[in-house]
């Protein structure tokens, strides 16, 4: 597509539920990241997948959080038996390269409300 | 672990007038990229000017442009004849080159207002 698109837009979940959101890449970009903004914060980095290459976990705050990658395209990230401390706008991004100069192309995000 | 610093929680501005966002960072590497972003109420993070850390001049993207002090560890942003639509979150973030790190590191943020 012409841009990063991210589903749902907004998520409301009662605290203990799980959720899933997605991402879907721009074709052909390689790099796929997972960003957290907290309300008033700046993006906290999550996880990194790069081609075919094991992703960059080491953002991920708790095992209640994965992520996974189909190829080169849609990403989903998990979070289990949510809490309210996961509230947050979730912004996924894609690259061409991961190394390049051209920074990411980020989604409008997920914002994720926990009650 | 490299950090970027924002120390300007908020910014005003009139409109038609300039205004400069600043931005520190350290890190050991000697080549890296940076970045500002603006974020407007749509959430969408949108890139407003890079710069290599190997060049000397200073990025000029219209009417943005930054003053890249690499001793200083510095990176501000300066916007003239401001406009309504530059009422935004602003970013400052940081990238090495190569390798597998690659993530964008954010500083925390300022909220520019843009006044009439």
């Amino acid at each position: 597509g012409a841009g990063v698109s991210q589903s749902p837009s907004n998520k409301v979940t009662e605290k203990g539920k799980d959720v899933e959101l997605r991402c879907d890449p721009i074709s052909g970009h390689t790099a796929l990241y997972w960003y957290r903004q907290r309300l008033g914060q700046g993006l906290e980095f999550l996880i990194y997948f790069q081609g075919n290459s094991a992703p960059d976990k080491s953002g991920l705050p708790s095992d209640r959080f994965s992520a996974e990658r189909t190829g080169e395209s849609v990403s989903t990230l998990t979070i289990q038996r949510t809490q309210q401390e996961d509230s947050a706008v979730y912004l996924c991004a894609s690259s061409f390269l991961s190394g390049n100069y051209y920074g990411y192309t980020f989604g409008s995000g997920t914002r994720l409300t926990v009650v | 672990a490299q950090t970027v610093t924002q120390s300007q929680p908020e910014m005003s501005v009139q409109e038609a007038e300039t205004v400069t966002l600043s931005c520190t960072y350290d890190t050991s590497e000697s080549d890296y990229y940076l970045f500002w972003y603006k974020q407007p109420p749509s959430r969408q993070m949108i890139l407003v000017i890079r710069q290599e850390a190997y060049k000397q001049q200073n990025a000029t993207e219209n009417r943005f442009s930054v003053n890249f002090q690499k001793a200083a560890k510095s990176f501000s942003l300066k916007i003239s004849d401001s406009q309504l639509g530059d009422a935004a979150m602003y970013f400052c973030a940081y990238r090495r080159i190569g390798g597998t790190a690659s993530k964008l590191t954010f500083g925390t943020g300022t909220r520019l207002q843009v006044t009439l």
